[in-house]
């Protein structure tokens, strides 16, 4: 996880928006994910962002990316308690088309 | 089910004793993942395959770590002598092949190895 960095705690109250941001540093950097991963259970596609686009929306998450500070954010809306679990940041890099750089995940906790 | 299925799901070993674990991706899956997660950490590459050929090995998979994957479809992921710092959630994901795209990997549940 060293060429990607996320805040490793979030806590917000329900109902609230969450903003989860992560950091890389290789400007190559051709997709880049959100993963969700709560206890027990595997990884979770969230959403992703091709690196030509600055913003997708899809229903309560919003991903903004700022290529050049490289930096990517996840905002949930109206986060709800089902949404507490741990957010991974990951990139897939050009001409490499298999490995994801993952990192560290941030933990989100939601309080009723 | 036709999502990623590992098997165990977990396992608890002495050190010195060797494990295999199976990943059975989803069926039209060519690519196959191994990762590995430690508490905290996010997941580490390991080893990746196109059908049967096991294409990128990470240096973190020292001699004791083996993988195949022999008819393209299920693989495994044998460690020999277990030492304590083998400890982990072992990942498994499969991907299908595309010349461009966002490359979805699909994970299964892991397997927890447990080394005393």
């Amino acid at each position: 996880g060293e060429d990607v960095e996320q805040s490793l705690f979030l806590s917000v109250r329900e109902g609230d928006s969450s903003v989860i941001n992560c950091t890389y540093t290789d400007s190559s950097s051709t997709y880049l994910y959100w993963y969700k991963q709560e206890p027990g259970a595997g990884l979770q596609l969230l959403t992703y962002i091709f690196s030509n686009m600055d913003m997708k929306q899809d229903q309560r998450l919003t991903v903004l990316l700022n290529k050049k500070d490289k930096h990517l954010s996840l905002r949930i809306a109206d986060t709800q308690t089902g949404d507490s679990a741990i957010y991974f940041c990951a990139e897939k890099r050009a001409g490499n088309n298999r490995k994801l750089i993952w990192g560290l995940g941030t933990s989100l906790a939601v309080n009723p | 089910d036709t999502g990623v299925s590992q098997d165990p799901r977990h396992k608890i070993t002495k050190r010195g004793q060797n494990v295999t674990f199976r990943c059975d991706p989803i069926s039209e899956h060519n690519r196959l993942y191994w990762y590995r997660q430690t508490l905290g950490q996010g997941p580490e590459f390991l080893t990746y395959f196109q059908n049967e050929a096991q294409l990128e090995k990470s240096r973190l998979l020292s001699d004791r770590f083996s993988a195949e994957r022999p008819k393209g479809s299920f693989s495994t992921l044998e460690i020999q002598r277990t030492e304590q710092g083998d400890s982990a959630m072992y990942l498994c994901a499969s991907s299908p092949y595309g010349l461009a795209g966002y490359n979805e990997q699909f994970f299964g549940p892991g397997t927890r190895l447990t080394v005393l």
